[in-house]
């Protein structure tokens, strides 16, 4: 099993371009999310899904988009990228069932210039 | 809102002494999470607390969490350099989706 795959590691975007972060789980966790990581603010979230056509805004949406048309897929769209956003993204994926924790993926590391 | 604070934010020990690493939240939440990071990595899961007085160990480190206090720890037995990382803290709002991270306790670990 190949767990939480994110694609791509790195990538830089100039102010006002859009791009699509992938992010793909192989274990039907049937909860997946996106988080954001900032020096000293530790993981913040920014999007999730309890299943297949279901999501929600978490702490900080703004400037993002989700959409979770099958329970592998969960990408994440930035709509017209800002300094402000340049992170390190993660996306997770839990089971629904209570006595399971959350598996990351690698990560994807934002540069917006 | 929740908020998860977790202290030291960083800490710096010998190799062999003993530490703890405090988690603090500020709403009522049974299921607390331990993950280490290290540099320019994704997040490793260290233990999954489930209930009041759940207390697990793995190595060198003991995870506890008092529900009741609010209150998680993390305890370093011994430490080695290998321990050296970032430890978060993360609690369920509801279970599934929504975690609130600590900022994170970085531990540099002095041989």
């Amino acid at each position: 099993n190949a767990g939480v795959t994110q694609t791509p590691k790195f990538q830089v975007l100039k102010t006002g371009q859009s791009m699509t972060l992938q992010c793909a789980q192989d274990m039907n966790h049937e909860y997946m999310s996106w988080y954001r990581q900032d020096p000293g603010m530790g993981l913040r979230l920014i999007h999730y899904s309890v299943g297949a056509g279901i999501t929600d805004q978490g702490e900080v949406p703004n400037g993002y988009n989700v959409s979770r048309s099958t329970t592998e897929d969960f990408p994440l769209r930035l709509l017209s990228a800002a300094p402000s956003q340049t992170s390190v993204y993660f996306c997770a994926s839990s089971y629904s069932r209570a006595g399971y924790g959350y598996t990351f993926g690698s990560g994807t590391r934002l540069t917006v210039v | 809102e929740l908020k998860v604070e977790q202290n030291p934010l960083f800490l710096s020990m010998q190799e062999g002494k003993n530490y703890t690493i405090y988690c603090n939240y500020s709403t009522t939440s049974d299921r607390l999470y331990w993950y280490r990071q290290d540099p320019g990595k994704s997040l490793e899961s260290l233990f999954v607390l489930l209930s009041n007085g759940a207390v697990k160990q793995e190595g060198r480190l003991m995870a506890s969490l008092d529900t009741k206090a609010r209150l998680s720890t993390l305890h370093i037995t011994a430490a080695v350099h290998d321990l050296s990382a970032t430890y978060f803290c993360a609690v369920d709002m509801e279970y599934g989706n929504k975690l609130v991270f600590g900022a994170g306790t970085i531990l540099r670990v002095k041989s």
